[in-house]
């Protein structure tokens, strides 16, 4: 099974800033996934991440609000760019291991003042 | 991609009640998963469902597949404090990935001593 690190675990952040999100995993993977969580909500797939290749972006989100980086088959970034308070979530990267199932980071729990 | 809705979305039973979380899909499923979320948390993987009637259990949880594919059930026995947290069912959101998932609305159990 796959080891996901995933920092900051959490952060406050002003208003029109960016924050990136990093996601390292113990293992090489093909694809690595980030999904949002709102407050008290379910998970929402951002985009797919995979190395050598742009992200895929599911609808409602947008590369200049999500730019991803996806260097290597072990390491992801997130940045949440010009925040505002409605991006205040959780987000979660995730990977897929030979089992049919998601390994998830331990998130980072972003507040936006 | 694939929808799922998953009910009741709150369930407060007492120590030692059973509780039972549904989700149902208009269309029928490739498979399905299941996953927890400790308060705090992030989501683990429970389980992977895949053929039509399928019953698993794994202790005092019970996961089934309905005989077309639609929809699926966890059942826990017994509820122990442990048990707190909430329940995610999650469908393929697109292609053959299994990490690329459309999540239920999560129900949030909460266990009474």
């Amino acid at each position: 099974s796959a080891v996901i690190s995933q920092k900051p675990s959490r952060d406050i952040c002003q208003r029109g800033t960016s924050l990136t999100i990093q996601c390292q995993v113990d293992s090489q993977v093909t694809m690595m996934f980030w999904y949002r969580q709102q407050p008290g909500q379910s998970l929402t797939l951002i985009a797919t991440a995979n190395q050598g290749s742009e992200a895929t972006y599911e609808s409602g989100f947008v590369i200049d609000k999500f730019p991803i980086s996806r260097p290597n088959l072990t390491f992801s970034t997130l940045t949440v760019s010009n925040m505002s308070p409605e991006d205040s979530s959780i987000y979660l990267c995730s990977v897929e291991d030979d089992e049919p199932e998601a390994f998830f980071g331990q998130g980072t729990r972003l507040t936006v003042v | 991609g694939q929808q799922v809705m998953q009910i009741p979305q709150y369930q407060h039973v007492q120590e030692g009640e059973d509780f039972t979380t549904y989700c149902n899909s208009s269309t029928t499923l490739s498979n399905i998963q299941w996953y927890k979320q400790r308060p705090g948390g992030h989501p683990v993987f429970l389980i992977q469902l895949v053929k039509s009637g399928e019953v698993k259990k794994q202790k005092r949880l019970t996961f089934q597949f309905g005989e077309a594919k639609k929809n699926s059930s966890l059942h826990i026995t017994a509820t122990q404090t442990t048990d707190v947290g909430t329940y995610f069912c999650a469908v393929n959101a697109g292609g053959t990935s299994y990490g690329k998932l459309t999540f239920g609305q999560g129900t949030i159990l909460t266990v009474h001593p």
